[in-house]
Protein backbone atom coordinates (compact mmCIF):
# COMPACT_ATOMS: atom_id res chain seq x y z
CA UNK A 1 0.00 0.00 0.00
CA UNK A 2 1.10 3.16 -1.09
CA UNK A 3 -0.41 5.87 0.88
CA UNK A 4 -2.10 7.18 -2.11
CA UNK A 5 -5.86 5.85 -2.38
CA UNK A 6 -7.96 6.07 -5.88
CA UNK A 7 -11.28 5.56 -6.47
CA UNK A 8 -12.76 3.39 -8.22
CA UNK A 9 -10.11 0.83 -9.26
CA UNK A 10 -12.86 -0.40 -12.09
CA UNK A 11 -15.57 2.07 -14.22
CA UNK A 12 -17.20 1.01 -16.75
CA UNK A 13 -19.40 3.52 -18.26
CA UNK A 14 -20.64 4.42 -21.87
CA UNK A 15 -19.71 7.12 -24.51
CA UNK A 16 -20.83 10.55 -23.72
CA UNK A 17 -20.96 9.87 -19.98
CA UNK A 18 -19.35 12.04 -17.33
CA UNK A 19 -17.56 10.11 -14.72
CA UNK A 20 -15.56 11.06 -11.21
CA UNK A 21 -12.18 9.70 -10.27
CA UNK A 22 -11.29 10.57 -6.48
CA UNK A 23 -7.54 10.70 -5.09
CA UNK A 24 -6.49 10.86 -1.10
CA UNK A 25 -2.99 11.79 -0.86
CA UNK A 26 -0.55 10.27 1.00
CA UNK A 27 -0.68 11.65 4.89
CA UNK A 28 1.25 14.95 4.46
CA UNK A 29 1.40 15.22 1.07
CA UNK A 30 0.14 18.45 -0.19
CA UNK A 31 0.67 18.20 -3.76
CA UNK A 32 -1.49 15.71 -6.05
CA UNK A 33 -0.87 15.05 -9.49
CA UNK A 34 -2.47 13.47 -12.23
CA UNK A 35 -1.54 11.26 -14.91
CA UNK A 36 -2.88 9.34 -17.74
CA UNK A 37 -1.69 6.22 -18.92
CA UNK A 38 -2.87 4.36 -22.70
CA UNK A 39 -1.49 1.91 -24.54
CA UNK A 40 0.05 4.21 -27.05
CA UNK A 41 0.61 6.91 -25.36
CA UNK A 42 2.45 6.41 -22.53
CA UNK A 43 2.19 8.11 -19.19
CA UNK A 44 0.68 11.51 -19.67
CA UNK A 45 0.85 14.05 -17.32
CA UNK A 46 -2.58 15.94 -16.99
CA UNK A 47 -2.92 18.33 -13.68
CA UNK A 48 -1.06 18.86 -10.61
CA UNK A 49 -2.88 20.91 -7.52
CA UNK A 50 -0.85 22.28 -4.64
CA UNK A 51 -3.06 22.91 -1.30
CA UNK A 52 -5.94 23.06 -3.31
CA UNK A 53 -4.57 25.45 -5.79
CA UNK A 54 -3.96 24.70 -10.01
CA UNK A 55 0.19 24.64 -9.70
CA UNK A 56 0.69 22.75 -13.08
CA UNK A 57 -1.01 21.96 -16.70
CA UNK A 58 -0.21 19.01 -19.04
CA UNK A 59 -1.96 17.74 -21.97
CA UNK A 60 -5.37 17.82 -20.41
CA UNK A 61 -8.27 18.01 -22.80
CA UNK A 62 -11.11 20.72 -21.84
CA UNK A 63 -13.59 18.04 -21.13
CA UNK A 64 -11.27 16.97 -18.44
CA UNK A 65 -11.51 18.82 -14.85
CA UNK A 66 -9.48 18.41 -11.37
CA UNK A 67 -10.00 20.33 -8.18
CA UNK A 68 -8.24 19.77 -4.84
CA UNK A 69 -10.67 19.71 -1.70
CA UNK A 70 -9.38 21.45 1.67
CA UNK A 71 -9.09 18.24 3.39
CA UNK A 72 -6.33 17.82 -0.06
CA UNK A 73 -8.22 15.31 -1.65
CA UNK A 74 -8.40 15.44 -5.16
CA UNK A 75 -11.07 14.50 -8.15
CA UNK A 76 -10.82 14.43 -11.58
CA UNK A 77 -14.12 14.40 -13.52
CA UNK A 78 -14.29 13.14 -16.76
CA UNK A 79 -17.25 14.52 -19.28
CA UNK A 80 -18.55 13.66 -23.21
CA UNK A 81 -16.62 10.84 -22.29
CA UNK A 82 -15.17 8.92 -25.74
CA UNK A 83 -13.69 5.63 -26.66
CA UNK A 84 -10.10 7.33 -26.46
CA UNK A 85 -10.21 7.89 -22.71
CA UNK A 86 -10.18 4.45 -21.90
CA UNK A 87 -7.03 4.25 -20.14
CA UNK A 88 -5.39 3.70 -16.79
CA UNK A 89 -5.60 7.06 -14.88
CA UNK A 90 -3.12 7.47 -12.27
CA UNK A 91 -3.02 9.46 -9.66
CA UNK A 92 0.59 10.68 -7.68
CA UNK A 93 1.37 12.86 -4.47
CA UNK A 94 4.21 14.50 -3.00
CA UNK A 95 5.33 16.31 0.07
CA UNK A 96 5.87 20.02 -1.73
CA UNK A 97 4.96 21.31 -4.66
CA UNK A 98 7.77 20.73 -6.01
CA UNK A 99 8.05 16.94 -6.28
CA UNK A 100 11.86 17.29 -4.42
CA UNK A 101 11.39 14.09 -2.71
CA UNK A 102 9.72 11.47 -5.24
CA UNK A 103 6.29 10.96 -6.17
CA UNK A 104 4.35 8.38 -4.54
CA UNK A 105 1.34 6.41 -6.82
CA UNK A 106 -1.69 5.07 -6.21
CA UNK A 107 -2.19 2.28 -7.96
CA UNK A 108 -5.04 3.62 -10.48
CA UNK A 109 -8.60 3.86 -11.78
CA UNK A 110 -9.06 1.98 -15.04
CA UNK A 111 -11.43 3.10 -17.12
CA UNK A 112 -13.48 1.68 -20.03
CA UNK A 113 -15.50 3.45 -22.53
CA UNK A 114 -17.94 1.70 -24.49
CA UNK B 1 12.52 19.52 -19.66
CA UNK B 2 15.84 17.61 -20.75
CA UNK B 3 14.63 14.68 -23.02
CA UNK B 4 15.78 11.49 -22.18
CA UNK B 5 17.06 8.45 -24.21
CA UNK B 6 17.03 5.00 -22.81
CA UNK B 7 16.82 1.39 -24.08
CA UNK B 8 13.28 0.45 -25.19
CA UNK B 9 13.59 -2.86 -23.91
CA UNK B 10 16.36 -5.24 -22.36
CA UNK B 11 16.30 -9.01 -20.99
CA UNK B 12 18.49 -10.49 -18.26
CA UNK B 13 18.57 -13.68 -16.54
CA UNK B 14 17.74 -14.06 -12.70
CA UNK B 15 20.87 -13.29 -10.56
CA UNK B 16 22.88 -10.85 -12.92
CA UNK B 17 23.24 -7.40 -11.87
CA UNK B 18 21.95 -5.13 -14.77
CA UNK B 19 22.93 -1.63 -15.86
CA UNK B 20 20.37 0.76 -17.75
CA UNK B 21 22.14 3.50 -19.21
CA UNK B 22 19.68 6.45 -19.71
CA UNK B 23 21.08 9.32 -22.29
CA UNK B 24 20.55 13.31 -21.76
CA UNK B 25 22.75 15.58 -23.36
CA UNK B 26 20.66 18.46 -22.39
CA UNK B 27 20.57 18.28 -18.76
CA UNK B 28 20.41 21.25 -17.17
CA UNK B 29 22.48 22.61 -14.46
CA UNK B 30 19.66 22.56 -11.76
CA UNK B 31 18.11 19.13 -13.44
CA UNK B 32 18.14 16.26 -11.20
CA UNK B 33 17.67 12.45 -12.61
CA UNK B 34 15.26 9.98 -10.96
CA UNK B 35 14.20 7.02 -11.96
CA UNK B 36 10.63 4.81 -11.11
CA UNK B 37 9.51 1.40 -11.92
CA UNK B 38 6.30 0.43 -12.94
CA UNK B 39 4.83 -2.81 -13.01
CA UNK B 40 2.09 -3.93 -15.22
CA UNK B 41 -1.32 -2.14 -14.16
CA UNK B 42 0.54 -0.31 -11.50
CA UNK B 43 1.29 3.42 -10.80
CA UNK B 44 5.00 4.20 -11.28
CA UNK B 45 7.25 3.28 -8.08
CA UNK B 46 10.11 5.85 -6.81
CA UNK B 47 13.30 4.31 -6.80
CA UNK B 48 16.33 6.56 -6.64
CA UNK B 49 17.16 9.93 -7.40
CA UNK B 50 20.72 11.84 -7.84
CA UNK B 51 22.66 15.21 -8.89
CA UNK B 52 26.24 13.62 -9.12
CA UNK B 53 28.19 11.36 -8.78
CA UNK B 54 26.96 8.07 -7.13
CA UNK B 55 23.89 7.20 -5.04
CA UNK B 56 23.14 3.90 -3.63
CA UNK B 57 20.02 2.55 -1.55
CA UNK B 58 18.85 -0.53 -0.37
CA UNK B 59 17.19 -0.93 -4.15
CA UNK B 60 19.08 -0.10 -6.66
CA UNK B 61 22.45 2.11 -7.27
CA UNK B 62 22.83 5.49 -9.68
CA UNK B 63 26.05 6.25 -11.09
CA UNK B 64 26.24 9.54 -12.48
CA UNK B 65 29.52 10.73 -14.82
CA UNK B 66 31.58 14.31 -14.23
CA UNK B 67 28.99 15.84 -17.63
CA UNK B 68 26.00 14.37 -16.24
CA UNK B 69 25.08 13.99 -20.01
CA UNK B 70 23.78 10.07 -18.97
CA UNK B 71 23.05 8.57 -16.18
CA UNK B 72 23.14 4.73 -15.26
CA UNK B 73 20.49 2.29 -13.34
CA UNK B 74 22.39 -0.60 -11.75
CA UNK B 75 20.10 -3.40 -10.45
CA UNK B 76 22.23 -6.00 -8.74
CA UNK B 77 20.97 -9.64 -8.95
CA UNK B 78 17.59 -9.47 -9.91
CA UNK B 79 15.32 -11.36 -10.29
CA UNK B 80 12.02 -12.24 -11.55
CA UNK B 81 9.76 -9.91 -9.75
CA UNK B 82 12.18 -7.07 -10.88
CA UNK B 83 10.61 -7.23 -14.79
CA UNK B 84 9.03 -4.28 -15.33
CA UNK B 85 9.35 -0.57 -16.60
CA UNK B 86 12.19 1.45 -15.71
CA UNK B 87 11.74 5.45 -16.71
CA UNK B 88 14.50 7.62 -16.17
CA UNK B 89 13.77 10.96 -15.62
CA UNK B 90 15.37 14.52 -15.69
CA UNK B 91 13.96 17.99 -14.30
CA UNK B 92 14.56 21.03 -12.34
CA UNK B 93 12.78 20.21 -9.44
CA UNK B 94 11.31 24.20 -9.56
CA UNK B 95 9.83 23.52 -13.00
CA UNK B 96 6.09 23.54 -10.93
CA UNK B 97 6.94 19.53 -9.68
CA UNK B 98 5.09 17.84 -12.80
CA UNK B 99 7.26 14.86 -14.15
CA UNK B 100 7.52 13.99 -17.77
CA UNK B 101 7.73 10.22 -18.40
CA UNK B 102 9.15 8.70 -21.77
CA UNK B 103 8.86 5.55 -23.36
CA UNK B 104 11.05 3.63 -20.38
CA UNK B 105 12.96 0.58 -20.40
CA UNK B 106 11.23 -2.73 -20.10
CA UNK B 107 13.44 -5.38 -18.53
CA UNK B 108 12.65 -8.91 -18.50
CA UNK B 109 14.51 -10.72 -16.64
CA UNK B 110 14.22 -15.12 -17.13
CA UNK B 111 14.91 -17.87 -15.07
Amino acid sequence: DSGVTQTPKHLITATGQRVTLRCSPRSGDLSVYWYQQSLDQGLQFLIQYYNGEERAKGNILERFSAQQFPDLHSELNLSSLELGDSALYFCASSVGQLGSYGYTFGSGTRLTVV
Amino acid sequence: LAKTTQPISMDSYEGQEVNITCSHNNIATNDYITWYQQFPSQGPRFIIQGYKTKVTNEVASLFIPADRKSSTLSLPRVSLSDTAVYYCLVGDNNQGGKLIFGQGTELSVKP
